[in-house]
């Protein structure tokens, strides 16, 4: 079976200060696929990055990076000099192969304040 | 139109109605799927169609009834449904691999908000 897990419920930070959220993966398999999406207030859920488990390098692109850690299952994602746009619901997936095996977390709302 | 759309955005039905969804994705994909989306629980897979065929129905109740008439379209049959089927309904598109493999990313419709009084 396949989890993915996002502690995380909630988080508040004030404008300009820097963000991680959190993700962990359970897989039995070794080839994997790992995605990032946010999801605006809009409702639709818009692609991040995805990442496939032969690939650690970790990712910057602008104020968004992503450290990938094998080693602890882990897939976290940070922001930098958050803004209020950044508000949104955020979540993490995981995918091993199959259509079928596409899995969420149940997401972490973050809320940048003014 | 770009992208993946949903109709209508929104809609309010007793649990005797009927109504349908509708999704076009204008991308081009070979795979549409419908998830649920409810408070405080992860996306709901509940139906998988690859190239116009059924590929995975997670479960679902038969009063969700999905169409894929073509590749770029699906809908999703409504009938005789219960309040806590309330939820958001998205619709997403994805390209599979020849092998059938999720390692595309897929790209979301808006959602349609769906209340059952």
């Amino acid at each position: 079976a396949q989890k993915v897990t996002q502690a995380q419920t909630e988080i508040s930070v004030v404008e300009k200060e820097d963000v991680t959220l959190d993700c962990v993966y359970e897989t039995r398999d070794t080839t994997y696929y790992l995605f990032w999406y946010k999801q605006p207030p809009s409702g639709e859920l818009v692609f991040l990055i995805r990442r496939n488990s032969f690939d650690e390098q970790n990712e910057i692109s602008g104020r968004y990076s992503w450290n990938f850690q094998k080693s602890t299952s882990s897939f976290n994602f940070t922001i930098t000099a958050s803004q209020v746009v950044d508000s949104a619901v955020y979540f993490c997936a995981l995918s091993t192969g199959g259509y079928q095996k596409v899995t969420f977390g149940t997401g972490t709302k973050l809320q940048v304040i003014p | 139109e770009t992208g993946v759309t949903q109709t209508p955005r929104h809609l309010v039905m007793g649990m005797t109605n009927k109504k349908s969804l509708k999704c076009e994705q204008h991308l081009g994909h070979n795979a549409m799927y419908w998830y649920k989306q409810s408070a405080k629980k992860p996306l709901e897979l509940m139906f998988v169609y690859s190239l116009e065929e059924r590929v995975e129905n997670n479960s679902v109740p038969s009063r969700f009834s999905p169409e894929c008439p073509n590749s770029s379209h699906l809908f999703l049959h409504l009938h005789t449904l219960q309040p806590e089927d309330s939820a958001l309904y998205l619709c997403a598109s994805s390209q599979l691999s020849l092998s059938g493999s999720a390692n595309n990313e897929q790209f979301f419709g808006p959602g349609t908000r769906l209340t059952v009084l």
